[in-house]
């Protein structure tokens, strides 16, 4: 069975600063990788995702992350933070042989962002 | 906006009581999954709709069931609610029975069991 791991709790950056946030997965396989944001009193938000191709992968608001099979790992960076994307942070995986489309979430990472 | 409605929004009740919440996905989308968030148990996957008839199964409690009707909106029932239930419950919803995994979720119901 899957799992996805994101070690940060809570991360406290300052605006124009840059971040990254680790997410390690446990498969078998390559299994579909996401992040998804989730803003105060609002449903999640689909970041970005990876499926097979370029391990580097780009997405909205300035995202982008990079898929290392060697460490299990799809980290979330980002060049310089802005206020607004302070929210919390979650990295799925998905199973593709299974024809699933349930996602397994990890525990989240809480972004602060200060001025 | 996302183009999921949930409703309702919020929702407060009291232990053995049973809740119905409600749950219209975008427009064309046949798929609708339903999860709860909880602080101790994070996000989970309880179960998938997909143009009528049921996908996949998570972690749902046999006290809990859903349904999704013809005209694909989603109704997931808690009956004999414990303080536990207490979470936010996010419908989502997806064009397709498979693997793409982009979801599209609702803002979610907030329910408070007392």
């Amino acid at each position: 069975a899957q799992s996805v791991t994101q070690p940060d709790i809570h991360i406290t950056v300052s605006e124009g600063a840059s971040l990254e946030l680790r997410c390690n997965y446990s498969y078998g396989a390559t299994p579909y990788l996401f992040w998804y944001v989730q803003s105060p009193g609002q449903g999640l938000q689909l970041l970005l995702k990876y499926f097979s191709g370029d391990t580097l992968v780009q997405g909205i608001k300035g995202f982008e992350a990079e898929f290392k099979r060697s460490q299990s790992s799809f980290n979330l960076r980002k060049p310089s933070v802005h206020w607004s994307d302070a929210a919390e942070y979650f990295c799925a995986v998905g199973a593709p042989e299974t024809g699933a489309n349930n996602l397994f979430f990890g525990t989240g990472t809480r972004l602060t962002v200060i001025p | 906006d996302s183009g999921v409605t949930q409703t309702p929004k919020h929702l407060i009740t009291a232990t053995g009581q049973r809740v119905t919440l409600r749950c219209s996905p975008r427009s064309g989308d046949l798929s609708v999954y339903w999860y709860q968030q909880s602080l101790d148990q994070g996000l989970q996957f309880l179960i998938q709709y997909y143009n009528g008839e049921e996908r996949a199964k998570g972690n749902i409690l046999e006290r809990f069931s859903a349904q999704q009707f013809p005209d694909l909106h989603s109704e997931l029932n808690l009956s004999s609610l414990e303080l536990g239930d207490s979470a936010l419950y996010f419908c989502a919803s997806s064009p397709f029975r498979g693997n793409t995994g982009e979801l599209f979720f609702g803002e979610g119901s907030r329910l408070t069991v007392l």
